[in-house]
């Protein structure tokens, strides 16, 4: 079973300093990979995707991840975090067209003035 | 187009009551999804259906029941709620790329 994990519950950053939120999984092929961010209260809005081909994705909001198949991983970055992105992020796996969507536990990015 | 649309946004039941929450979704799409959210779990699936007239068993399915009424609709029932369903609930459908969340119903059980 594809599994997927966070290592890192909470994170606190500097407005304006740079970010990485890691994500590895478990897969027995290259799934479908996905970065969601939820601001309280809020639905889950897709930052970004890797599908195939180039390795660094770009996403909205300044977010870009860059896929490592020999590390399993699919971590977000962000050069210079904004106080509006204080939110929590979610990596997740798909490996069948929607129908084994797997969701990680999530971090939560706090941001200091 | 509103996307995906969920009712209530918040419920308190007491424990043994039944309810069920609303999904709509005006995006065309076939496949819809009923998730849970808890603390430090992430995301779980309880049910989906594939399309109109089917419906499986997610990861977390005892304690609930589903029924896909028509392409748009997708509702979640719980015939005797208890606490450990305290929970946000997501209802939401596949794209031809991702999947589009509702904005959830928070579930309070005393």
């Amino acid at each position: 079973a594809q599994s997927v994990t966070q290592p890192d519950i909470h994170i606190t950053v500097s407005e304006g300093a740079s970010l990485e939120l890691r994500c590895n999984y478990s897969y027995g092929a290259t799934p479908y990979l996905f970065w969601y961010v939820q601001s309280p209260g809020q639905g889950l809005q897709l930052l970004l995707k890797y599908f195939s081909g180039d390795t660094l994705v770009q996403g909205i909001k300044g977010f870009e991840a860059e896929f490592k198949r020999s590390q399993s991983s699919f971590n977000l970055r962000k050069p210079s975090v904004h106080w509006s992105d204080a939110a929590e992020y979610f990596c997740a796996v798909d490996g069948n067209y929607g129908q084994n969507f797997v969701f990680g536990p999530g971090t939560r990015l706090s941001v200091l003035p | 187009n509103a996307g995906v649309t969920q009712t209530p946004k918040f419920q308190v039941l007491k424990t043994g009551q039944s309810m069920t929450l609303q999904c709509a979704q005006d995006m065309n799409h076939n496949s819809m999804y009923w998730y849970r959210q808890d603390p430090g779990m992430g995301l779980r699936l309880i049910y989906y259906s594939a399309s109109e007239g089917t419906t499986d068993k997610g990861e977390v399915p005892n304690g609930y029941n589903v029924s896909r009424l028509n392409k748009r609709e997708f509702s979640l029932r719980l015939e005797s709620a208890a606490p450990s369903q305290t929970s946000v609930y997501f209802c939401a459908t596949q794209g031809a790329e991702t999947q589009y969340f509702g904005p959830g119903t928070r579930l309070l059980v005393l």
